[in-house]
């Protein structure tokens, strides 16, 4: 069945660091791919999505690509605050099922000190 | 613009108790809505969905069950609550391009 594999935490890094959280998925067909943020005792956010190979979703300076070839949507930003600490999930939609269904990652908790 | 609202926010609950959430949408009609839940350091796993009013459909055989009485409102329930059942309850709705929107959840400690 589709999965989605996330690299294991915590990401521990200093304010202003370059950030990658990797993540994996095996699907048939085409899903769409999303990243959402949990912060502490919230509910998720969608982060953001894209929805076909070479897609680029980005929002709050995060960017993810839809690479089709290495089937991933690895999550990278060039300068994290420490506002951005937080639990990251990665998610694909099942295109095989007759309603919308996410398929989560476990999450990968990121830690930025000042 | 949409909304998703629930509660309570947080539970306290003893073993063999029973148990109501509620989710509910606003700004958007016969949406389909989505109940996870969210063990501690985990992901989140899909218990039940529907897509329409007293269409529900379960994903993981359990102590739980949910209906829909209305187009905008989620109930989640158990008539006796077991220790696993604790977790973070999240109820979620979709929108558009497969996207799903979440509310902010329901912690559930059953002692």
């Amino acid at each position: 069945g589709n999965s989605v594999t996330q690299m294991e935490g915590p990401v521990t890094l200093s304010e202003e660091a370059f950030l990658t959280i990797n993540c994996t998925y095996t699907a048939t067909g085409y899903p769409s791919l999303f990243w959402y943020v949990q912060y502490p005792g919230e509910g998720l956010q969608l982060l953001l999505k894209a929805t076909k190979a070479d897609d680029k979703g980005s929002n709050k300076g995060f960017e993810a690509t839809y690479r089709k070839e290495t089937t991933s949507f690895h999550l990278e930003k060039g300068s994290v605050q420490v506002s951005d600490s937080a639990v990251y999930f990665c998610a694909l939609s099942d295109v095989n099922t007759g309603f919308q269904k996410l398929v989560f990652g476990t999450g990968t908790r990121l830690l930025v000190s000042p | 613009s949409q909304t998703i609202h629930q509660w309570p926010a947080t539970l306290v609950q003893p073993v063999g108790s029973p148990l109501s959430l509620e989710c509910t949408v606003e700004g958007t009609s016969n949406p389909n809505l989505y109940w996870y839940r969210q063990a501690a350091g985990r992901g989140l796993q899909l218990l039940f969905y529907s897509v329409g009013i007293g269409q529900i459909s379960s994903e993981v055989p359990q102590n739980l069950s949910a209906s829909r009485p209305q187009d905008r409102q989620f109930i989640l329930s158990s008539k006796k609550l077991l220790l696993s059942d604790s977790g973070f309850y999240l109820c979620a709705w979709r929108g558009g391009a497969d996207t799903q929107y979440f509310g902010p959840g329901t912690r559930l400690t059953v002692l």
